[in-house]
């Protein structure tokens, strides 16, 4: 499974977009990108995901560059209740058992 | 919205008794798994379970683990005699097939071992 690098934490505030970008060098041919948001003693949450290019759904925006080494979640117009972890994770989970890599997620804190 | 539902959400338990943990899987779901987060820590994989059997399963998962899916809804996690640094979040999950990528997850069961 493809290492992930995202920052340990961001600030913002209510109303601002929030961009969230995951580093993956070694990502795979059939890896996919996926995005999970987590609450304090909850249940990861499956935002978005991704292969290439750009999706979008009612919650949030991935964007993909060509090159896949990277991605970028957008939050728009954030709340106080965006206030979660969001961890980034790369793989091809069919081939890897179904198994997901958690690393230690972007603290997102947003102010009021 | 269908969702993954867990019991009990805690539990507290002596050290070296056995605990079985729940979970209703989504109802056309076909992957099961097991995940684990110590306060302040990663969440870490446990196991999957597909066609009444693990796929696969991590170091953590030893033979103090074990799973089962006793009938058609349930899908459970049994640890037995239970040590102290066991106390943790349990996340149950589950994804469909054709879409396995996409996993989603229970609440949680919150165990505590005294």
């Amino acid at each position: 499974l493809a290492k992930t690098t995202q920052p340990i934490s961001m600030d913002s505030y209510e109303g601002q977009e929030v961009n969230i970008t995951c580093s993956h060098n070694n990502i795979a041919t059939n890896d996919y990108i996926t995005w999970y948001q987590q609450f304090p003693s909850q249940g990861p949450r499956f935002i978005i995901q991704g292969y290439k290019t750009k999706v979008t759904n009612e919650v949030a925006s991935l964007f993909i560059p060509a090159d896949r080494k990277s991605s970028t979640l957008s939050l728009p117009r954030v709340s106080l209740s965006d206030t979660a972890v969001y961890y980034c994770l790369v793989g091809d989970h069919k081939a890897a058992g179904n198994k997901l890599t958690f690393g230690g997620g972007t603290r997102v804190l947003v102010k009021p | 919205e269908p969702e993954v539902t867990q019991t009990p959400s805690h539990q507290v338990t002596q050290m070296g008794q056995e605990v079985i943990l729940r979970c209703v899987p989504i109802s056309n779901h076909l992957y099961f798994y097991w995940y684990r987060q110590i306060l302040g820590q990663k969440v870490e994989f446990l196991v999957s379970f597909y066609n009444n059997e693990i796929s696969e399963k991590s170091e953590i998962f030893d033979d103090q683990f074990s799973v089962e899916r006793p009938d058609g809804s349930n899908f459970t996690l049994k640890i037995r005699s239970t040590k102290l640094e066991d106390s943790a979040m349990y996340f149950c999950a589950s994804s469909a097939q054709g879409n396995e990528n996409t996993i989603y997850f229970g609440e949680g069961s919150w165990l505590t071992v005294v």
